[in-house]
C-alpha cells in the first residue's frame, strides 16, 4: 500500500493475555519504529529496526514487550501478560533511513480490561 | 530523559487568525519535525527542518529551526476550520539513532 498499515486497529484483551500487533511499513523503507502514545500525550519511542536488525530497544518498558522484524519488512510488537497500564495507542512509523522523516500508521488502540 | 517543552498546550482561535506555537529543549537537536494528528489517526508530517536557522514553508505553514538548535516554532497563517487538531513538534537528538523525541502537543481549535 501507499502508507504504513497497522492491524488490528482496535484490540481489547483481558489482563494477563498476550497480544500481537502488526505493522506493514511503506514499501522500500529500511527503518521501522514503534511508539507508544498514552491518552493526551505525545508518542514515546519504544524500539527501532534497520532492516531486520533491532538497533535500539531502549524504550521498551519491560521484558514483557518484544518486537521483531525477521525479514526486514513486516514487524510485530508482542506484549506478554498484559497489564492495565499497557492500554495505549501503539504507533508504527517507517522511513527511508534512520534520520529521515518518519511516516506513521494510524495505530492500534489497545485496551486491557 | 530528554524532553521537549511545547507551548501553548491549547489554543482556541477565530477562523482567519494566525497561529504560532513553539518547542524548546535543554538539549541540542539535529533535526526538527512538525506533525499534525487528527482523532483516531496517526501523526502526519507537515514540515521537516535539518539545519540551524532554516526557515521552511508548506502552504500556509512556516517553521524555523532555531539558531541555538534547542528550539523551533510553527506558524499557521489565515487559519481555517480544517486546521483543527493536535500539533506535535519532534526531533532527533543524535544522528546515530532514529529515535524521535516528541513534545506534549498543542491542541488547536478554530471557530468558524
Amino acid at each position: 500500500g501507499a502508507g504504513v498499515s497497522q492491524s488490528p486497529r482496535y484490540k481489547v484483551a483481558k489482563r494477563g493475555q498476550d497480544v500481537a500487533l502488526r505493522c506493514d511499513p511503506i514499501s522500500g523503507h529500511v527503518s521501522l519504529f514503534w511508539y507508544q502514545q498514552a491518552l493526551g500525550q505525545g508518542p514515546e519511542f519504544l524500539t527501532y529496526f534497520q532492516n531486520e536488525a533491532q538497533l535500539d530497544k531502549s524504550g521498551l518498558p519491560s521484558d514483557r514487550f518484544f518486537a521483531e522484524r525477521p525479514e526486514g519488512s513486516v514487524s510485530t510488537l508482542k506484549i506478554q501478560r498484559t497489564q492495565q497500564e499497557d492500554s495505549a495507542v501503539y504507533l508504527c512509523a517507517s522511513s527511508t533511513d534512520g534520520n529521515q522523516p518518519q511516516h506513521f500508521g494510524d495505530g492500534t488502540r489497545l485496551s486491557i480490561l | 530523559g530528554q524532553q521537549l517543552n511545547q507551548s501553548p498546550q491549547s489554543m482556541f482561535i477565530q477562523e482567519g487568525e494566525d497561529v504560532s506555537m513553539n518547542c524548546t529543549s535543554s538539549s541540542i537537536f539535529n533535526t526538527w519535525l512538525w506533525y499534525k494528528q487528527d482523532p483516531g489517526e496517526g501523526p502526519v508530517l507537515l514540515i521537516a527542518l535539518y539545519k540551524a536557522g532554516e526557515l521552511t514553508s508548506n502552504g500556509r505553514l512556516t517553521a524555523q529551526f532555531g539558531i541555538t538548535r534547542k528550539d523551533s516554532f510553527l506558524n499557521i497563517s489565515a487559519s481555517i476550520p480544517s486546521d483543527v487538531g493536535i500539533y506535535f513538534c519532534a526531533g532527533h537528538i543524535s544522528s546515530n539513532t532514529g529515535k524521535l523525541i516528541f513534545g506534549q502537543g498543542t491542541t488547536l481549535q478554530v471557530k468558524p
